[in-house]
């Protein structure tokens, strides 16, 4: 019950286009969805995340959208760049990412984006 | 914005010797900290929460007198690897909340290689 699911593991996409990577959770207190990107010999770096109570949370070409229904959530990337080409990490806590909760990953998504 | 600076960047040391790896919350002070583990290709695997003043919970399986914890400071929590072994070699990171809400800083993380 504490996992976060992640999928697809590796994605390849062409300049320009959308990367879309999806996070499913089945505790229902995780109250704190954050997403990390990680380049390679590096820690992750919060990239944006989203709380229960909005269904959607845009922050430049990255979107968070969230189904408290279904218990989903997923990133989109648009307009993906080259740069972009890193691990995607989804993540869940309770407590509203306060300081003694801990985070539970996903299992990474390994994006390319081909120029 | 918060920082969480991490040390040594990387490191080797001879099977049978001990490493300490340092974790600083520059800019804020971090009553909790995390560490965790990472092996190539894989997720981040929390290991231990760091409680200042206090004794480290660790997770499930992993040997608390193998990975000992400190945290004397508000600032500063403290990974020693006693006795390292081959199979330790791994990549660690720590991280530490900002505040309520605020989300989760990590470390630029420590390349651990036992020879």
């Amino acid at each position: 019950q504490q996992q976060v699911k992640q999928s697809p593991q590796s994605l390849i996409v062409q300049k320009g286009g959308i990367s879309i990577i999806n996070c499913a959770y089945e505790n229902t207190a995780f109250d704190y969805f954050p997403w990390y990107q990680q380049f390679p010999g590096k820690g992750p770096a919060l990239l944006i995340a989203i709380r229960p109570d909005v269904s959607e949370k845009k922050e430049g070409r990255f979107t968070i959208s969230f189904n408290k229904s279904a218990k989903q959530f997923s990133l989109h990337i648009m307009d993906s760049q080259p740069g972009d080409s890193a691990t995607y990490f989804c993540a869940a806590s309770t407590g509203n990412g306060g300081a003694t909760n801990k985070l539970i990953f996903g299992t990474g998504t390994l994006l390319a984006v081909q120029p | 914005g918060a920082v969480v600076s991490q040390h040594p960047s990387r490191v080797i040391c001879k099977s049978g010797t001990s490493v300490k790896i340092e974790c600083r919350s520059l800019d804020f002070q971090a009553t909790t900290m995390f560490w965790y583990r990472q092996f190539p290709k894989q997720s981040l695997m929390l290991m231990a929460t760091s409680n200042e003043g206090s004794k480290a919970t660790y997770e499930q399986g992993v040997e608390k007198d193998k990975f000992l914890i400190n945290h004397a400071s508000l600032t500063l929590s403290t990974l020693t690897v006693t006795s390292a072994h081959p199979e330790d070699s791994s990549f660690y990171i720590c991280s530490a909340a900002v505040g309520l809400g605020d989300g989760y800083t990590f470390g630029s993380g420590t390349r651990l290689t036992v020879v």
